[in-house]
């Protein structure tokens, strides 16, 4: 079964500091990999996706992600966090059972990040 | 371009009750996908509609259902509430192709619809 893991549930951060959020995937095929941002009383926010290609994916807001596929992991990374970026992240990988483009995204239970200054 | 728009943002509701909540897609979004946010179970999908027919469903009971117009607007709705039934309800939309496939795979979220069961 298709499943997506964020091991935390909370990421600590001082600003100006470099910031990593977790995630690892289980699929069958090649995975479909998405990071989400949301904001208080907000909808989720797409940030950048992996589809196929390059292993580092550069996406909204300065953040990127680096697709392994041998650890199988997509983590969220930021060379510089800011106060503005807390808030709740979520990884997702399309269920891929109805076919790779096509099909409901299966999302990870969330990391809350929190950045001070 | 207007993005994903939902109403009501938020609403009360009473056990027993039925509630019915709308969303607009982004023009030119022909699938449209709902998904149920909770604290403790965090974001789930209920179903996905693609020209007006239910493509995929997750694991809801037959109280949740949904449809989608000609204009791809869709609406959910949940009959008999229940306590449990409290969430932000996340509408969805996505480019297809002409043969329906996803066109570029993300998803793009409305604000959401907050319910209160009481």
């Amino acid at each position: 079964a298709q499943s997506v893991a964020q091991p935390e549930d909370q990421v600590n951060v001082a600003e100006g500091n470099p910031l990593t959020v977790k995630c690892t995937y289980s699929v069958s095929g090649n995975p479909y990999l998405f990071w989400y941002v949301q904001y208080p009383n907000r909808g989720l926010q797409f940030l950048l996706k992996y589809i196929t290609g390059d292993n580092l994916v550069k996406g909204s807001y300065g953040f990127e992600a680096e697709f392994n596929k041998s650890q199988t992991s997509f983590h969220l990374k930021k060379p510089s966090a800011l106060v503005s970026d807390s808030a709740l992240y979520f990884c997702a990988v399309r269920d891929v059972r109805y076919g790779g483009s096509q099909g409901n995204l299966i999302f990870g239970k969330g990391t809350k990040l929190s950045v001070k200054p | 371009k207007a993005g994903v728009t939902q109403t009501p943002r938020y609403l009360i509701k009473t056990r027993g009750q039925q509630v019915t909540l709308s969303c607009s897609p982004i023009s030119g979004h022909r699938s449209v996908s709902w998904y149920q946010q909770t604290p403790g179970q965090g974001l789930q999908f209920l179903f996905e509609y693609f020209s007006e027919t239910q493509r995929n469903k997750g694991n809801f009971p037959g109280r949740f259902s949904g449809r989608q117009f000609s204009n791809s607007r869709s609406e959910m709705n949940v009959s008999t509430l229940e306590l449990g039934d409290s969430a932000l309800y996340l509408c969805a939309s996505s480019l297809v192709t002409a043969s329906g496939g996803a066109n570029t795979g993300e998803l793009f979220f409305g604000e959401g619809s907050r319910l209160t069961v009481l």
